[in-house]
C-alpha cells in the first residue's frame, strides 16, 4: 500500500525558511517522482514543483522559482521541500504527492499535508 | 502560461441526479488532464487521469471526457459522499496547473 507521510506543522517568522519532509513507502521510490502542491486557507490548489526520484531532476513553478529547493534522500525514501524568505502569503497546507518519474503528470496518492504558518 | 477555468463555481444537485462539471484550458493540453476530489479537511484524491481513465478504486459513476481545451467530469448518480470540491489539473507542459475548483453540494 502506497503511503506518503509528511512532517508536522510549523510556525515561522517572516523572512525565515521552512523544510517539509515526505516519507514514502509501499513502492520503489526511484521509479516515481514527487510533486509538491500547496493550498492557502480557503483557497484552491497551487502546484509548486516536481522532483524525479530517479535522477533528482526538478521543475519549479515560476511563482516560487528562486525561493524553493526540492531534494530527495533515496536511502530513506524521503523527499524534502525547502522554501525560504517566507512571507504571510506562504501560509498554507503543503502537500507532497507521488508523480511520474520523467515529468510532472498526475498526483496519486497525496500525503496528509503539513500546515505552515508564517506570522510575526 | 496555461490558465484552467472551471465552471460552475458551485453546483447543487439532488441525490441520484447527474452532475456535470466543466474545465476549460486557455490553450490545448491534448488529453493531459486530471481530476481530483477534495473533501473538507482532507487531502485531494485522484479521480481521473489522461482525461478519461479512472484511477484505481474510483467508482464507475465518475467519468471524464474531452481533449484539447474542453473537458467534462460527470458524476452519473450523485451520492451523499460525493459532496466535495473538484479540481481539474493540466500536465501538458512540464507544469501542473490547477483550475479554481467546483464545489458540489447535495440538495
Amino acid at each position: 500500500q502506497v503511503h506518503l507521510v509528511q512532517s508536522g506543522a510549523e510556525v515561522k517568522k517572516p523572512g525565515a525558511s521552512v523544510k517539509v519532509s515526505c516519507k514514502a513507502s509501499g513502492y520503489i521510490f526511484s521509479k516515481y517522482g514527487i510533486s509538491w502542491v500547496r493550498q492557502a486557507p480557503g483557497q484552491g490548489l497551487e502546484w509548486m514543483g516536481w522532483i524525479s526520484g530517479y535522477n533528482d531532476n526538478t521543475y519549479y513553478a515560476q511563482k516560487v522559482q528562486g525561493r524553493v529547493s526540492m531534494t530527495t534522500d533515496t536511502s530513506t525514501n524521503t523527499a524534502y521541500m525547502e522554501l525560504w524568505s517566507l512571507t504571510s502569503d506562504d501560509t498554507a497546507v503543503y502537500y507532497c504527492a507521488r508523480d511520474q518519474v520523467g515529468a510532472p503528470n498526475w498526483f496519486d496518492p497525496w500525503g496528509q499535508g503539513t500546515l505552515v504558518t508564517v506570522s510575526s | 502560461e496555461i490558465v484552467m477555468t472551471q465552471s460552475p463555481v458551485t453546483l447543487s444537485v439532488s441525490p441520484g441526479e447527474r452532475a456535470t462539471l466543466s474545465c476549460r484550458a486557455s490553450q490545448s493540453v491534448n488529453t493531459n488532464l486530471a481530476w481530483y476530489q477534495q473533501k473538507l479537511g482532507q487531502a485531494p484524491r485522484l479521480l481521473i487521469y489522461g482525461a478519461s481513465t479512472r484511477a484505481t478504486g474510483i467508482p464507475a459513476r465518475f467519468s471524464g471526457s474531452g481533449s484539447g481545451t474542453e473537458f467534462t467530469l460527470i458524476i452519473s448518480s450523485l451520492q451523499s459522499e460525493d459532496s466535495a470540491i473538484y479540481y481539474c489539473q493540466e500536465y501538458n507542459n512540464w507544469r501542473g496547473t490547477f483550475g479554481g475548483g467546483t464545489k458540489v453540494e447535495i440538495k
